[in-house]
């Protein structure tokens, strides 16, 4: 069974600019979670999709959002870049009600 | 608001003897706790997790003990082996704490020298 893929792996930013990341869950996963890590903070929630809906949110500003598709597949988009997103954002999958999740290798994001 | 402390950032162990990594939370609404562990350009992978009706999960070389009254849980890794150097990072979930979210400590850097 296929993992957790995100594209891109790699992307390099300027400050103001926005950016979008894609995921593709593991096949039959309906949940779909984001999370920013970054040195020192561990994995930061950013928010998590079910069936195309928005069910749960971190504490991060209105310029970080994202959707789910009916696939399952979701995206995360930022707009308005700063230098402090600079990050590894990785995207998690799992069955409906269960704990444990499914980690893609993430994508690293640099602004500049 | 770190409602997950993994207060130690790294840990070194020496091949075959015990590795013990500790958590504690605050939130006394997470019912569900699971441990990771992730390798450099990797995502992390699932480990092994507790409920919190338990305070005793085992599988193989690792246990994971649970201390509600403290809200303290533990990872042991025994015995541990060069390939168990990785960060582990503790998490916490539960439906009632606003849907299903899971919160994240820092993590823990282990090296387990040969």
């Amino acid at each position: 069974k296929a993992g957790v893929t995100q594209t891109p792996r790699y992307l390099i930013k300027t400050r103001g600019q926005q950016v979008t990341l894609s995921c593709s869950p593991i096949s039959g996963h309906r949940s779909v979670s984001w999370y920013q890590q970054t040195p020192g903070q561990g994995l930061q929630f950013l928010f998590e999709y079910f069936s195309e809906t928005q069910r749960n949110k971190g504490n991060f500003p209105g310029r970080f959002s994202g959707r789910q598709f009916s696939n399952s597949r979701s995206e995360m988009n930022v707009s308005t870049l700063e230098l402090g997103d600079s990050a590894l954002y990785l995207c998690a999958s799992t069955w409906d009600g269960r704990f444990e999740q499914y980690f893609g290798p993430g994508t690293r994001l640099t602004v500049t | 608001d770190q409602q997950v402390k993994q207060n130690s950032p790294s840990l070194s162990v020496q091949e075959g003897r015990i590795s013990i990594l500790n958590c504690d939370y605050t939130n006394s609404m997470f019912d569900y706790f699971l441990w990771y562990k992730k390798y450099p350009a990797e995502g992390p992978t699932f480990l092994i997790s507790i409920s919190s009706i338990k305070d005793k999960n085992e599988d193989g070389r690792f246990t994971v003990f649970l201390n509600k009254s403290a809200k303290h849980l533990s990872l042991h890794i025994v015995p541990s082996q060069p390939g168990d150097s990785a960060v582990y990072f503790c998490a916490a979930s539960g439906q009632n704490t606003g849907g299903f979210k899971t919160i994240f400590g820092a993590g823990t850097r282990l090296f387990v020298k040969a």
